[in-house]
């Protein structure tokens, strides 16, 4: 499969929780990125950790990387309902056009 | 606010209308995206265009035909659709369509998508 994988497919956390969601690739990488995308609307990029990266933040967002065991995580602090969204991982391509999308997580906030 | 414009938001088409979906960029993008994505699944590349050039084209059926009149725009034109190509369609485009090297991050920068229903 040329998609990433991502875990969990779903979850459901109360509001000021904090919620993770892992991803997990095959290729070799520049950057990994993450994407958010709210019900029926297009995906809006979130972050961007570089392969030289080990870690980064931004704002309530932190995004990790282990190139060994080729994964990512993403840490959303005190979650807020706003936060309900699909999100993505995503690894662009190091050459040619075709980015490699993660299957997503469903991130449901309950106020 | 996004900065690629998509439209319709909605279309309602039967399997023997024709018609198409329009995608506008003003950021000097120079790769644009045609994606399918059905629900709860991530995006599915249909289409690339690279310099204006049809770059990719992932064994799309001929009832969908791309067209990118300038570096600013983008069309999809649909035909004879099937109940199945039902889907939000994303269009999307990124700095340089050269994968990531040097400056180029290879973000997307996705529009907010047209919704197509084929009855």
């Amino acid at each position: 499969s040329q998609q990433g994988e991502e875990d969990p497919q779903a979850l459901s956390i109360q509001e000021g929780e904090n919620a993770t969601m892992n991803c997990s690739y095959k290729t070799s990488i520049n950057n990994l990125q993450w994407y958010r995308q709210n019900s029926g609307r297009g995906l809006v990029h979130l972050i961007l950790i570089r392969s030289n990266e080990r870690e980064k933040h931004s704002g309530r967002l932190r995004v990790t990387l282990d190139t060994s065991k080729k994964s990512s995580s993403l840490l959303i602090t005190a979650s807020r309902a706003a936060d309900t969204a699909s999100y993505f991982c995503a690894i662009p391509p190091t050459g040619g056009f075709k980015t490699i999308f993660g299957a997503g997580t469903r991130l449901f906030v309950k106020a | 606010d996004t900065e690629v414009t998509q439209t319709p938001k909605h279309l309602v088409m039967g399997m023997t209308n024709k018609k198409s979906l329009k995608c506008e960029q003003h950021m000097g993008h120079r790769a644009m995206y045609w994606y399918k994505q059905k629900a709860k699944k991530p995006p599915e590349l249909m289409f690339v265009y690279s310099y204006e050039k049809l770059s990719i084209n992932e064994s799309v059926p001929s009832r969908f035909s791309p067209e990118c009149p300038n570096s600013s725009l983008l069309n999809l034109h649909l035909h004879a659709l099937q109940p199945e190509d039902s889907a939000l369609y994303l269009c999307a485009s990124s700095q340089s369509p050269l994968g990531t090297s040097g400056t180029n991050t290879g973000e997307l920068f996705f529009g907010e998508g047209s919704r197509l229903t084929v009855l």
